[in-house]
């Protein structure tokens, strides 16, 4: 079946630093990828998204490009600030039995110190 | 705009009591998803509505019970729940369903005392 894996966290760095979260992928097809960001105490928001292999998906600084060879949409940033404080998911629609769901990566817990 | 509202923010209720969660958006969407969030872990799907119609149930207990009324409302109705029914509430929706992106609302915090 359709499962997202990311890293797990906390994530914890200092401002101005270079952030990856990894994710990576397993589904049949071509399925659409998304990052959410969840601000504490928050909802989820749409952070970017890709939609075909090559993609490159960016926000707010953000950047993930759709790799169909090694099944991954790892996010970067090249500065984070402390307001990037927040948890981010990894996430994909996919096919048959499960369209239309989103299929969640766990989460990654990112803090940014001043 | 890209904004779904979710009503009311934060929730407390006893386990013999019946309230409701309000979502709403004004996007044209056809499809619409209620989901519940436990702290620290990602949202779990519990419904989906696809053109005003229940197309998924993952088999959420029946002292949750979504409505529809329109194509812009979803529902959520509560009654006799439980403590472990304690959760983050998000209501979703996205043009269709299948690769179609999800805006979330807010949340209803919800505590059942």
């Amino acid at each position: 079946g359709n499962s997202v894996t990311q890293m797990e966290g906390p994530v914890t760095l200092s401002e101005e630093a270079f952030l990856t979260i990894n994710c990576t992928y397993t589904a049949t097809g071509y399925p659409s990828l998304f990052w959410y960001v969840q601000y504490p105490g928050e909802g989820l928001q749409l952070l970017l998204k890709a939609t075909k292999a090559d993609d490159k998906g960016s926000n707010k600084g953000f950047e993930a490009t759709y790799r169909k060879e090694t099944t991954s949409f790892h996010l970067e940033k090249g500065s984070v600030q402390v307001s990037d404080s927040a948890v981010y998911f990894c996430a994909l629609t996919g096919y048959g039995g499960s369209q239309g769901n989103l299929i969640f990566g766990k989460g990654t817990k990112l803090s940014v110190k001043p | 705009d890209t904004e779904v509202t979710q009503t009311p923010k934060h929730l407390v209720m006893g386990m013999t009591n019946k309230k409701s969660l309000k979502c709403e958006q004004h996007m044209g969407h056809r499809a619409m998803y209620w989901y519940k969030q436990k702290a620290k872990k990602p949202p779990e799907l519990m419904f989906v509505y696809s053109y005003e119609k229940l197309s998924i149930n993952e088999s959420v207990p029946s002292r949750f019970s979504p409505e529809c009324p329109n194509s812009s409302l979803l529902n959520l109705h509560l009654h006799a729940l439980q403590p472990e029914d304690s959760a983050l509430y998000l209501c979703a929706s996205s043009q269709d369903t299948g690769h179609m992106t999800q805006y979330f609302g807010p949340g209803t915090r919800l505590l059942v005392l």
